[in-house]
């Protein structure tokens, strides 16, 4: 299985300022013949289904305000919230979709400071 | 757009047969992957696995020799059996969709189902 591990567990930011979220995979996710990072992240909210953000690592998904960004490549991602919002407090997770099983990280709970 | 809305019952006894519903409605294109997903209360996602195409199947090997994904396709809906429950399989259920190959975009609420006697 393709192991997600994030960092940090937990992080605590101040309103308006930016945070950064990591995801690393134990396998690349990159598919050589198309170029693409079989990665996504998603948003959760207490009681909520998880929310897709962002897909092939780093596009937004239509209706997801732009201050949420995606970056990386093959092994190591980064979520961004260029400023937060007290809305943007929630629980995000990774996944990968290069290769079954799919693998979720364990999850990084996001609070204001 | 796809609207998922998983049904079946909240309590299951030890040792029975978890079986969910997932009713599928707007766009139930048989070239989507349908998929089951669980989160245990206050921890995180877990891929159970997904049917597509004429009934193909891929699972977690973790759960493999327990589950079964099948679907109804003049119901549109798709369904979830996992036998043998133990309190382990305590959960949010949730069904959720995607292109074959593709990101999770469309999901159900999620359905709680305790494992106990």
């Amino acid at each position: 299985d393709i192991v997600m591990t994030q960092s940090p567990d937990s992080l605590a930011v101040s309103l308006g300022e930016r945070a950064t979220i990591n995801c690393k995979s134990s396998q690349s996710v990159l598919y050589s013949s198309n170029n693409k990072n079989y990665l996504a992240w998603f948003q959760q909210k207490p009681g909520q289904p998880p929310k897709l953000l962002i897909y092939w690592a780093s596009t937004r998904e239509s209706g997801v305000p732009d201050r949420f960004s995606g970056s990386g490549s093959g092994t190591d991602f980064t979520l961004t919230i260029s400023s937060l919002q007290a809305e943007d407090v929630a629980v995000y997770y990774c996944q990968q979709y290069y290769r079954t099983p799919y693998t979720f990280g364990q999850g990084t709970k996001l609070e204001i400071k | 757009q796809v609207q998922l809305q998983e049904s079946g019952p909240g309590l299951v006894k030890p040792s029975e047969t978890l079986s969910l519903t997932c009713a599928v409605s707007g766009d139930s294109s048989s070239s989507y992957y349908w998929s089951w997903i669980r989160q245990p209360p206050g921890k995180g996602l877990e891929w159970i696995g997904y049917i597509y195409y004429r009934g193909s199947t891929s699972y977690n090997p973790s759960l493999k020799s327990r589950v079964t994904i099948s679907v109804d396709t003049p119901k549109n809906q798709f369904s979830l059996k996992l036998t043998s429950v133990t309190a382990a399989d305590t959960a949010m259920y949730y069904c959720a969709t995607s292109w074959p190959g593709e990101y999770y975009r469309f999901w159900g609420q999620g359905t709680l189902v305790t494992v106990s006697s």
